[in-house]
């Protein structure tokens, strides 16, 4: 079965500087990786996903997510941060095996932005 | 309403009550999910319906029932539950089950087991 970490629980950031969440997801021959994000009070959102092609993925937001196989990473970055994007974010990995419907997510990382 | 709502938004209810708790989609998708999350704790997947059957039950306790009676409604039926029950259930929906489909999330409804 999958697995996935997320290292950091909280990461606070001051305002306009630039962030990177980390994920790391235990091996498979092919995963499809996605990150959303939760605003209080709210349900999850997608934020950006990886199915094929490019290994750097833009989402939405302004955040983007490289997909590294060799070192099994899906680290989402944002290069500016605002307050807006105080949230909790979760990685999440899907086998790409047929009939598999499991997201198998991380804990999420709270990031605080700080003015 | 649009997206997918979730009634009640909160609910507190004692270990031999039987409560229910409603999700409706309003995205015409043919996939619904039941997810549970808990404090510090990755969260599960409990049940998935696609077209109205139950595709994915994942050990779930008994005390926990869903109910499917259209691609537009999801129920999960709770009677005896235990205070580690106390949790925020999110219901989700997707075109399909295909890995391209987005699932998409409702708010949520807030549980407490006394």
């Amino acid at each position: 079965a999958q697995s996935v970490t997320q290292l950091d629980s909280q990461v606070p950031v001051f305002e306009e500087a630039p962030v990177e969440l980390r994920c790391n997801y235990s091996s498979s021959v092919s995963v499809y990786l996605f990150w959303y994000v939760q605003y209080p009070n709210q349900g999850l959102q997608l934020l950006l996903k990886y199915l094929s092609g490019s290994t750097l993925v833009k989402g939405i937001n302004g955040f983007e997510a490289e997909f590294n196989k060799s070192q099994t990473s899906f680290h989402l970055r944002k290069p500016s941060v605002h307050i807006s994007d105080t949230a909790e974010y979760f990685c999440a990995v899907r086998d790409s095996g047929a009939g598999s419907y499991q997201l198998t997510f991380g804990k999420g990382t709270k990031l605080s932005v700080i003015p | 309403e649009t997206g997918v709502t979730q009634t009640p938004r909160h609910l507190v209810m004692g270990m031999t009550n039987k409560k229910s708790l409603k999700c409706e989609q309003h995205l015409g998708h043919n996939a619904m999910y039941w997810y549970k999350q808990s404090a510090k704790k990755p969260l599960e997947l409990m049940f998935v319906y696609s077209l109205e059957e139950r595709v994915e039950n994942n050990s779930v306790p008994s005390r926990f029932s869903p109910e499917c009676p259209n691609s537009s409604h999801l129920f999960l039926h709770l009677h005896t539950l235990q205070p580690e029950d106390s949790a925020l259930y999110l219901c989700a929906s997707s075109q399909d089950l295909g890995v391209g489909d987005e699932q998409f999330f409702g708010p949520g409804t807030r549980l407490t087991v006394l």
